[in-house]
């Protein structure tokens, strides 16, 4: 079993709409929560970053955590076609320097 | 902007060549990290180094070596190609009260053939 599942997709949703993008882990230690954001022949870049449960918001996107069910959930707001990439979740134990990381879910926002 | 620049973008070599894949970032950042990315696998680190000359193996190292010489300069360091080792790689930055932030480079699409 790995760490960090996340479902693949590919996820289509059309402009507008909210989006839910999800996680498991297995690890109690992780502390850490993170999303990244990768679009096409581009390195991943860092969209949400939280410690312990709860939400966080920054603009459309809000991070949630709920560590009792170890389940982290990224939504999105007023989804965009800029919005497209893929999404990756990502964890880090307190003291650790090794992110573990889903395997990504391709999201695509179509007009 | 914190940049991560990373020398190649494709790459083809032959099985058995030894092949470097470097990486510099600009932003005096004490950790580096080299990923790998495979559809299916996502992200799997191979090595990663906080200081000058340290390095730490990560979860997939077999098969490759790195070496950190300067604070803003690491490379990877396949010894042998072999036709697995077929990927996306990937550098990372980040500074070390920020262990999540991660700083990617655009990576390094190597075929080895």
């Amino acid at each position: 079993q790995k760490e960090v599942e996340q479902d693949p997709g590919p996820l289509s949703v059309p402009e507008g709409a909210i989006v839910s993008l999800n996680c498991t882990y297995s690890n109690s230690a992780f502390q850490y929560f993170m999303w990244y954001r990768q679009y096409s022949r581009k390195g991943p870049e860092l969209l949400m970053y939280t410690y312990s449960s709860g939400n966080k918001e920054d603009g459309r996107f809000t991070a949630q955590v709920d560590k009792s069910s170890k389940y982290i959930s990224l939504f999105i707001r007023d989804s965009q076609p800029s919005d497209s990439a893929t999404y990756l979740c990502a964890t880090l134990t307190g003291g650790g320097n090794k992110l573990t990381f889903g395997t990504g879910t391709q999201l695509k926002v179509e007009l | 902007d914190v940049k991560v620049t990373q020398s190649s973008r494709y790459l083809v070599k032959r099985t058995g060549e030894k092949v470097f894949l470097e990486c510099v970032q600009d932003m005096d950042h004490e950790n580096m990290f080299w990923y790998r990315q495979d559809p299916g696998l996502g992200l799997r680190l191979i090595y990663f180094s906080y200081d000058v000359k340290m390095k730490e193996k990560g979860d997939i190292p077999e098969g490759y070596s790195v070496s950190r010489e300067k604070k803003e300069r690491f490379s990877l360091i396949l010894e042998s190609a072999s036709t697995n080792q077929t990927s996306m790689y990937l550098c990372a930055s980040s500074i070390s009260d920020q262990r999540g932030s991660l700083h990617f480079g655009n990576g390094t699409r190597l075929t080895v053939t």
